[in-house]
């Protein structure tokens, strides 16, 4: 347990209207991520942060911007909701550097956007 | 592209069998993970291979990385109900990492 939680766990919106999902960390790490998950592709990385207020994006950036104010704290936010970003997000710790380093993921957020 | 094919996609075995499952690449690994995902929770690590023909075990699970470093294997022993799940492997490369699609493996009582 990497002491990553995510909120809401579940919600449900409307097309066009904004969405901010929060992931929050208690052990200091640098590194922090969110991916979407579909049936049929995966996880695939939209943002990451290495470090308060340095961020960069992943394979499906568009549609998404991030924040990250706090170590213990990385927002993903829908500008304006699509219903192609109805997905499960989560978010993800990285736990060291070098070859050997590993993600440690939260309990995942079900978005759906009707 | 950093493409991670797995295989198969799905699986349903009985209780008490044995399977494998696949991850492969076009191009060369610096480390793999393998991680395991139940319904509704987040994937888990099960291990990190790094070196060409390394095998490691977890219990009834061995896993080996080929010997080129384009290729993983996950072989379960006596499959249980409790090893039903989405099998992800992983690279990472630079700050991102890259999933495959994964193996979704039920194993039926």
């Amino acid at each position: 347990d990497a002491g990553i939680t995510q909120s809401p766990r579940h919600k449900v919106t409307e097309t066009g209207t904004p969405v901010t999902l929060r992931c929050h960390q208690t052990e200091n790490h640098r590194y922090m991520y969110w991916y979407r998950q579909d049936p049929g592709h995966g996880l695939r990385l939209i943002h990451y942060s290495y470090g308060v207020k340095d961020t960069d994006k992943g394979e499906v950036s568009d549609g998404y911007s991030v924040s990250r104010s706090k170590t213990e704290d990385f927002l993903l936010t829908l500008e304006s909701a699509t219903s192609s970003q109805t997905s499960v997000y989560f978010c993800a710790i990285r736990s060291a550097a070098g070859a050997t380093d590993t993600q440690y993921f939260g309990p995942g957020t079900r978005l759906t956007v009707l | 592209t950093q493409l991670l094919e797995q295989s198969p996609q799905f699986l349903s075995i009985q209780e008490g069998e044995n399977l494998t499952v696949y991850c492969n690449s076009s191009s060369v690994f610096s480390s793999l993970q393998w991680y395991r995902q139940e319904p509704g929770e987040g994937p888990v690590l099960l291990v990190t291979v790094v070196t060409g023909g390394e095998v490691k075990k977890l219990k009834r699970l061995t896993f080996q990385f080929g010997d080129a470093r384009k290729d993983s294997s996950l072989h379960i022993t006596a499959a249980q109900p409790g090893d039903t799940g989405l099998y992800l492997c992983a690279r990472n490369t630079g700050n991102q990492f890259y999933f495959g699609t994964g193996t979704s493996l039920t194993v039926i009582p």
